[in-house]
């Protein structure tokens, strides 16, 4: 089956750890996202990859990092940095589907993340 | 700073009415418009893409699309309560490139469809 997986489901850190959150795609798709979603709030981007060994800083990248060594993989480090980093985190993948003009975004499940 | 808006709801429909979903955006140059599907404690589902002025039809959703008053719509037809969900508006935030990978959100409008 294709899919986007992310894990863990559940994650709970002490305050000033750094932790890595998994993101996997089978879906051959070029592009990766990072994405958190606070309650009341929209998602926002954290950072993207258009293509393997490059990626872009989007709204909220502060206290974030990411590595695109492989196609398939696209991890996310919360540091100790970031400050408020409780939050739903959700990995996505998108295809072109209009050359140049849309690619649809498809989610994993998202890893909530409790920081205390 | 573009942006998508949507009303936050929640808004109730009975079951097998229509519910309407809205959204504005801001940014003239946007070309890609998706509606996604959010259960509580779940990941955002795509359920529509449209990309042309007027309807596209799918099933019970109906996405309608008017770019020159900056407006994209949802139907949801015959309601059912298992339609009750978040949904979210996204746009792209250009033309070509960097911009057309990149998405913004709605908020979201909370629908509840009453049995």
């Amino acid at each position: 089956d294709g899919g986007i997986t992310q894990s863990p489901k559940y994650l709970f850190r002490k305050e000033g750890q750094n932790v890595t959150l998994s993101c996997e795609q089978n879906l051959n798709h070029d592009a990766m996202y990072w994405y958190r979603q606070d309650p009341g709030q929209g998602l926002r981007l954290i950072y993207y990859s258009q293509i393997v060994n490059d990626f872009q800083k989007g709204d909220i990248a502060e206290g974030y990092s990411v590595s695109r060594e492989k196609k398939e993989s696209f991890p996310l480090t919360v540091t100790s940095a970031q400050k408020n980093p409780t939050a739903f985190y959700l990995c996505a993948s998108s295809i072109e589907v209009a050359s140049g003009v849309a690619y649809e975004q498809y989610f994993g499940p998202g890893t909530r993340l409790t920081v205390t | 700073q573009k942006e998508v808006e949507q009303n936050s709801g929640p808004l109730s429909v009975p079951e097998g009415a229509i519910a309407s979903l809205n959204c504005t955006y801001s940014d003239r140059v946007s070309q890609s418009f998706f509606w996604y599907r959010q259960y509580s404690g779940k990941s955002p589902e795509l359920i529509m893409s449209i990309y042309s002025n007027g309807d596209k039809e799918d099933g019970r959703f109906t996405a309608q699309l008017n770019k020159a008053s900056q407006y994209v719509s949802l139907l949801i037809r015959d309601s059912q309560p298992s339609d009750s969900a978040t949904y979210l508006c996204a746009v792209n935030l250009g033309r070509s490139g960097a911009g057309s990978y990149q998405l913004t959100f709605g908020k979201g409008t909370k629908l509840s469809v009453i049995p």
